[in-house]
Formats: C-alpha cells, sequence, structure tokens
C-alpha cells in the first residue's frame, strides 16, 4: 500500500487563525480524502480531494473554512480557517488504493490539533 | 440519513478467546465493507475488507457479512493482548466514500 506522510504531526493554535494540513504520497493516486476525528469520535469524512477538479464537500462542511488543494496525484493541503476551539480534531488524510477491482483506503497519520 | 451503528464497548475477552464484533449499515446500495483497527492516539489501519457474501480469513481475523440482513462482522481468533484497539466498520458508498461506524472498543485481558 502506498506511504502516506502528513505534516504537522501536531499543533496548538490561536483561535482566529489558519492552519495547513500537509498530505504527502509515495506514489500517484487518484482519489484522496480528509477526514476530522474529534476527540472520542468515529472518523467523519470532509471532503474528497482529486486532482484537477474543485475537492466534493461532504455536508457540514464549506469550502470557505476547509479549503483544499490538489496540485498533483502525490500531494494535498487542508486548511483549517478562523479556527475556533471546536476544531481541536484529529485530521487525517486518506488515498484510495486500487488493486484490480478491489478499491482500499489507507490513513496517513494523522494531524493533532488543539486550538486555544 | 445512512448510518453504520456498532456496539461501542468496551469488549473484554479473555486471552485466548474469540472476541466477535458486529457491525449493521442501513444503505443496501453499499458494496464493500472493512474493519479498521486503532490503537489510541494512531490512525486506523486497515485489517479486512468483504465484499461478498460469505465469510474471509486472514491469519486470526475472519470477516462476515450478510447483504441480505446488512450485517458485517469481524472475529478475532486467539486474542493477544495486542489485539487491543478500537475497531472501526466501515462501508463504502457512492465515489469511494467511506461511513464510519463509531467503533467498538476492545480490551484483552491476560
Amino acid at each position: 500500500s502506498a506511504v502516506i506522510s502528513q505534516k504537522p504531526s501536531r499543533d496548538i493554535c490561536q483561535r482566529g487563525t489558519s492552519l495547513t494540513i500537509q498530505c504527502q504520497v509515495d506514489s500517484q493516486v487518484t482519489m484522496m480524502f480528509w477526514y476530522r476525528q474529534q476527540p472520542g469520535q468515529s472518523l467523519t469524512l470532509i471532503a474528497t480531494a482529486n486532482q484537477g477538479s474543485e475537492a466534493t464537500y461532504e455536508s457540514g462542511f464549506v469550502i470557505d473554512k476547509f479549503p483544499i488543494s490538489r496540485p498533483n496525484l502525490t500531494f494535498s493541503t487542508l486548511t483549517v480557517s478562523n479556527m475556533s476551539p471546536e476544531d481541536s480534531s484529529i485530521y487525517l488524510c486518506s488515498v484510495e488504493d486500487q488493486t484490480g477491482d478491489v478499491y482500499e483506503q489507507y490513513f496517513g497519520p494523522g494531524t493533532r490539533l488543539t486550538v486555544t | 440519513q445512512k448510518e453504520v451503528e456498532q456496539n461501542s464497548g468496551p469488549l473484554s475477552v479473555p486471552e485466548g478467546a474469540i472476541a466477535s464484533l458486529n457491525c449493521t449499515y442501513s444503505d443496501r446500495g453499499s458494496q464493500s465493507f472493512f474493519w479498521y483497527r486503532q490503537y489510541s492516539g494512531k490512525s486506523p489501519e486497515l485489517i479486512m475488507s468483504i465484499y461478498s457474501n460469505g465469510d474471509k480469513e486472514d491469519g486470526r481475523f475472519t470477516a462476515q457479512l450478510n447483504k441480505a440482513s446488512q450485517y458485517v462482522s469481524l472475529l478475532i481468533r486467539d486474542s493477544q493482548p495486542s489485539d487491543s484497539a478500537t475497531y472501526l466498520c466501515a462501508v463504502s458508498g457512492s465515489w469511494g466514500k467511506l461511513q464510519f461506524g463509531a467503533g467498538t472498543q476492545v480490551v484483552v485481558t491476560p
């Protein structure tokens, strides 16, 4: 499976600021996804990021708050804008790996964000 | 609202016993089903995927799928303390999007 890295691994940010999270993959992938995992909760999909097109956001998530870039097939960024303490979460990118007819998603190590 | 339901646990399992985890889903159109293991402070790790009705075995893990009952399960045989983690059931909808259950915490006791 693909090797996925994320930067930063963790950060503590002040209310009202923005943080950009980077996701790097060691191979070209078509589908990349961004998830949020709030404390003690499961994963919630924020958006799907495909190269060459705008990201597709899930209900409850908007581009102004979570702008996403996907400049090529190995890299994506998620920005958390105008942060509030409610944005304190783990943010995870994932990639879809295809082997024949099998599609599986693998996750990066995550970015632990604390907003004070 | 499409949902994936799991018992939150914790599920306490003696070392060497079988852990049985259950998951139900509401979207009848779902085609792909996954089990992820997540250790505390770590990201989810894919341990099993299943696409057809029946059983799929991989080492000590067996996934079972029943699409008619909208039910998928995971069995962990010969449970070890290293199996103590939260197990997330995920169901794939359109365009590869995964919907996750809340997760079941498994605690294997020596």
